[in-house]
């Protein structure tokens, strides 16, 4: 049973660039969050999705955006690269009546240059 | 908002030893309390987990107790392993939304 796949697992953008992240959930998950973790810090959360809507929104500006596809799996977009936004950007897979333990990806590392 | 604080934010302890790290929340309307391990390179993993309605569970060497009426609850790491040696995150979640900790980087010696 696969888990969370998260892809690229690195990559590296320039100041000002578009970048996309994606997701594939956990198999019988229908719920996915996102969150970007510094280095040294925890998870801050972004914003979450189901049923191909954010349900729920983190403090992050709109150059953050999301997207959920029929299939569960799901995107994130920033736009306009900061140095800042460098971080591991994480997917975490739910299944949204269940309040137990999310199902984490490795990660996609992202530098901004 | 910071709505989960963590600390220690590093800890050192000695192989055998016992590990705490604590966490502290704000919103009652949390009700599912999941520790997390973190190894470098990797996504947390979920570790153990507690609801409100005990004030304590045990899977192993490890240990969440925890406290309603402080709002407080914490991890306990028995025979510390050098294997144990990670982050760890607390974290809190109501209606399927998840605030976690900043983490404790935990060093055990052998």
């Amino acid at each position: 049973d696969a888990g969370v796949t998260q892809s690229p697992t690195h990559l590296i953008k320039t100041r000002g660039q578009q970048v996309t992240l994606r997701c594939s959930p956990k198999s019988g998950h229908d719920t996915v969050s996102w969150y970007q973790q510094a280095l040294g810090q925890g998870p801050q959360f972004i914003f979450q999705y189901y049923e191909e809507e954010e349900r729920q929104r983190g403090n992050f500006p709109d150059r953050f955006s999301g997207h959920q596809f029929p299939n569960y799996s799901s995107e994130l977009n920033v736009n306009a690269l900061l140095l800042g936004d460098s971080a591991l950007y994480l997917c975490a897979s739910s299944l949204v009546q269940a309040t137990y333990g999310y199902t984490f990806g490795s990660g996609t590392r992202l530098t901004v240059v | 908002q910071q709505q989960v604080k963590q600390s220690p934010q590093s800890l050192i302890v000695q192989k055998g030893g016992i590990s705490i790290i604590n966490c502290a929340y704000e919103n009652t309307a949390f009700d599912y309390f999941p520790w997390y391990q973190q190894f470098p390179g990797k996504g947390p993993a979920l570790l153990i987990a507690i609801r409100p309605d005990v004030s304590e569970k045990k899977e192993g060497r490890f240990t969440i107790s925890f406290n309603k009426s402080a709002k407080q609850f914490s991890l306990h790491i028995m025979d510390s392993q050098p294997g144990d040696s990670a982050t760890y995150f607390c974290a809190a979640s109501y209606n399927n939304d998840m605030r976690f900790g900043a983490g404790t980087r935990l060093t055990v010696k052998p």
